[in-house]
């Protein structure tokens, strides 16, 4: 079965500093991989997703993330976060076959301090 | 393009009654529409998911009686929570599936709040 863990439930940065939240998934198979990012009281806003190819991916805002199938990782990272970057964080896995439902992992919130 | 939305985005209802929430796709047809519940900080469960002029296929643990769904067009898919109790409240979003792949795009949520 599909599942998505993301071990940080909470980070804190300062504005400028680098980021990375981390995200490992259990799958039989190469999943779809996605990062997702909600404001509060807001929906859900697609960041980036991996499907196949490369493994390092660009999304919108600046974020990128790394497909690691050895580590079964799927890491968002961003050089300089943004005062604006602070929001809920949700990584998502999919089957490439079958359903299109999709596993959420529990959520990073990520705080920015000026 | 691929806009998500939902009515209300805030609901207060008092308990015992039905509230319906509406999730629409304005611009690409949906043949199929997810709709999911998130607790205060914790992630999105899937409820349901519905394709459109069939019956919805319920999550394990989702009561269907109590969670009516309906998908009665490709550009809109509604929920009924029925008999509402204070349990029910939470935030409850919906999607709409793309042509690709788990490609889902989601609605800004109803905040439902049951006294």
């Amino acid at each position: 079965a599909q599942s998505v863990t993301q071990p940080d439930i909470h980070i804190t940065v300062s504005e400028g500093a680098s980021l990375e939240l981390r995200c490992n998934y259990s799958y039989g198979a190469t999943p779809y991989l996605f990062w997702y990012v909600q404001s509060p009281g807001q929906g859900l806003q697609l960041l980036l997703k991996y499907f196949s190819g490369d493994t390092l991916v660009q999304g919108i805002k600046g974020f990128e993330a790394e497909f690691k199938r050895s580590q079964s990782s799927f890491n968002l990272r961003k050089p300089s976060v943004h005062w604006s970057d602070a929001a809920e964080y949700f990584c998502a896995v999919g089957s490439k076959t079958g359903a299109n439902n999709l596993f959420f992992g529990t959520g990073t919130r990520l705080t920015v301090i000026p | 393009g691929a806009v998500v939305s939902q009515h209300p985005s805030r609901v207060i209802c008092k308990s015992g009654t039905s509230v319906k929430i509406e999730c629409r796709s304005l611009d690409f047809q949906a043949t199929t529409m997810f709709w999911y519940r998130q607790f205060p900080k914790q992630s999105l469960m899937l409820m349901a998911t519905s394709n459109e002029g069939s019956k919805a296929t319920y999550e394990q643990g989702v009561e269907k009686d109590k969670f009516l769904i309906n998908h009665a067009s490709l550009t809109l898919s509604t929920l009924t929570v029925t008999s509402a109790h204070p349990e029910d409240s939470s935030f409850y979003i919906c999607s709409a599936g793309g042509r690709a792949q788990n490609e889902q795009f989601f609605g800004p949520g109803t905040r439902l709040t049951v006294l």
